[in-house]
């Protein structure tokens, strides 16, 4: 159980179009899903907290009009890097969390999403 | 901004030897987390140890937990190369209970020799 899907798990976008990831728990409901981003051979950064049904919660330094997140039921987190760029190319991570059934202090984490903007 | 810090940085074992890693924070914890990364791939929750907590077992994982000197260690026993990966430390901030938010140490790269 608790398994944490993501889509697409690669992508390769030009400089200015959007892009659009999703989370998905499989077998769980998610009442807080998280998104990461990773940049090569670095620790994980936490880009937002987001709880479903309402906004998303953005950590200091991240854009909300760039990186929308959206979280609009209990199994399925969405996040959109509007106008990327080269500088948004990185290893894009979410996690899932049940704050019921499997208690609320585990994160389950989804296998990420690669994205590459020329 | 990062809380844990993990030593060593990058090790490499002979398949059969143990591994231990330590991993250092700031602030007061709710609890801390490992999690192993192979490369390429989202995390794998390894283990569990809350505050009020000094040691747990989970399989081949040994953790320890010493809260007056805000540090952790992780030993993997009998290693095996499928053990190769990185692994990070994580902790959830009293300060930030109410939404579980984990902050992430830099990571050890951990190889195992076949």
């Amino acid at each position: 159980g608790a398994v944490v899907s993501q889509h697409p798990s690669w992508v390769i976008c030009k400089s200015g179009t959007s892009v659009k990831i999703e989370c998905r728990s499989l077998d769980f409901q998610a009442t807080t899903m998280f998104w990461y981003r990773q940049f090569p051979k670095q620790s994980l950064m936490l880009m937002a907290t987001s709880n479903e049904g309402s906004k998303a919660t953005y950590e200091q330094g991240v854009e909300k009009d760039k990186f929308l997140i959206n979280h609009a039921s209990l199994t399925l987190s969405t996040l959109t890097v509007t106008s990327a760029h080269p500088e948004d190319s990185s290893f894009y991570i979410c996690s899932a969390q049940d704050r019921g059934r499997l208690g609320q202090e585990t994160q389950y984490f989804g296998p990420g999403t690669r994205l590459l903007v020329l | 901004s990062q809380q844990g810090e993990e030593d060593p940085q990058a090790l490499s074992i002979q398949e059969g030897e143990n591994a231990t890693m330590n991993c250092s924070y700031k602030t007061s914890i709710n609890n801390l987390q490992w999690y192993r990364q192979n490369s390429g791939r989202g995390l794998v929750h390894l283990i569990l140890i809350r505050s009020n907590e000094r040691e747990k077992h989970s399989g081949r994982l040994r953790v320890t937990l010493d809260t007056s000197k805000k540090s952790s260690s992780l030993l993997i026993t009998a290693s095996r190369a499928a053990d190769t990966a990185s692994y990070f430390c994580a902790t959830a901030s009293q300060k930030d209970r109410a939404n579980s938010k984990l902050t992430f140490g830099k990571g050890i790269t951990l190889s195992v020799r076949p």
